[in-house]
């Protein structure tokens, strides 16, 4: 069964510093890893897609990589920004995602 | 609209009331998905389907739980005698047949609470 981690649980850092998301998960056959970020009280925001034959994807200031045969997917956000505050979640899998419990970050302005 | 759509946003029954969620895909999505967001367990998932056939609904948590898709679009999600462990945020997504990656995109979700 696909287990997936968020670590850390919460992060808090003031405005402008970049910071680095963390997700693992337990099986390596995964067919996509999807980062997300949801608002208090919203659905979800789809950030960024990684196939499982690609290493990294970028969009802006957010910068996803993709290690399979460790397990993990890190995401970078550079520049954060008070407006990134929120609650990001990472995701895997095929049709059906398995999602980690998040990462709840705030930016400080 | 460009997005997902949920309806009703909020819905507040009485336990062993039957209660039904929509979703509304976003144009020409083919494949369709149901998650239920809870406090303690996270965010599961519950049914897949593709077009109007549900190939996997593996997540479904008990036989009160089922769901239908018509038309190859709308689809509802309904739970007969609710409890109050059915209390949760029931989201719904999207994923286009064009794209390779099944990229999924999600609604705003119906908040269900059982008094």
């Amino acid at each position: 069964k696909q287990e997936v981690t968020q670590i850390p649980a919460a992060l808090s850092v003031p405005e402008g510093e970049n910071l680095v998301l963390n997700c693992s998960f337990t099986d390596s056959a995964i067919y996509n890893l999807q980062w997300f970020r949801q608002d208090p009280g919203k659905g979800l925001t789809s950030l960024l897609l990684i196939q499982s034959s690609q290493r990294e994807q970028t969009s802006g200031r957010l910068n996803a990589s993709l290690d399979k045969s460790s397990g993990r997917s890190t995401l970078y956000i550079a520049a954060s920004q008070p407006g990134d505050s929120a609650t990001y979640l990472c995701a895997v899998g095929n049709y059906k995602l398995t999602f980690g419990k998040g990462t709840l970050l705030t930016v400080n302005p | 609209g460009a997005g997902v759509s949920q309806s009703p946003s909020n819905k507040v029954t009485e336990k062993g009331k039957d209660v039904e969620l929509r979703c509304d895909p976003i144009s020409g999505h083919t494949a369709l998905y149901w998650y239920r967001q809870s406090l303690g367990q996270g965010l599961e998932f519950l049914i897949y389907f593709q077009g109007n056939s549900a190939p996997d609904k593996s997540g479904l948590p008990s036989d009160r739980f089922s769901a239908e898709r018509t038309g190859g679009s709308v689809s509802t999600l309904t739970i007969q005698r609710t409890q109050q462990e059915d209390s949760a945020v029931y989201l719904c997504a999207s994923s286009s047949p064009t794209s390779g990656s099944r990229e999924q995109f999600f609604g705003p979700g119906t908040r269900l609470t059982v008094l």
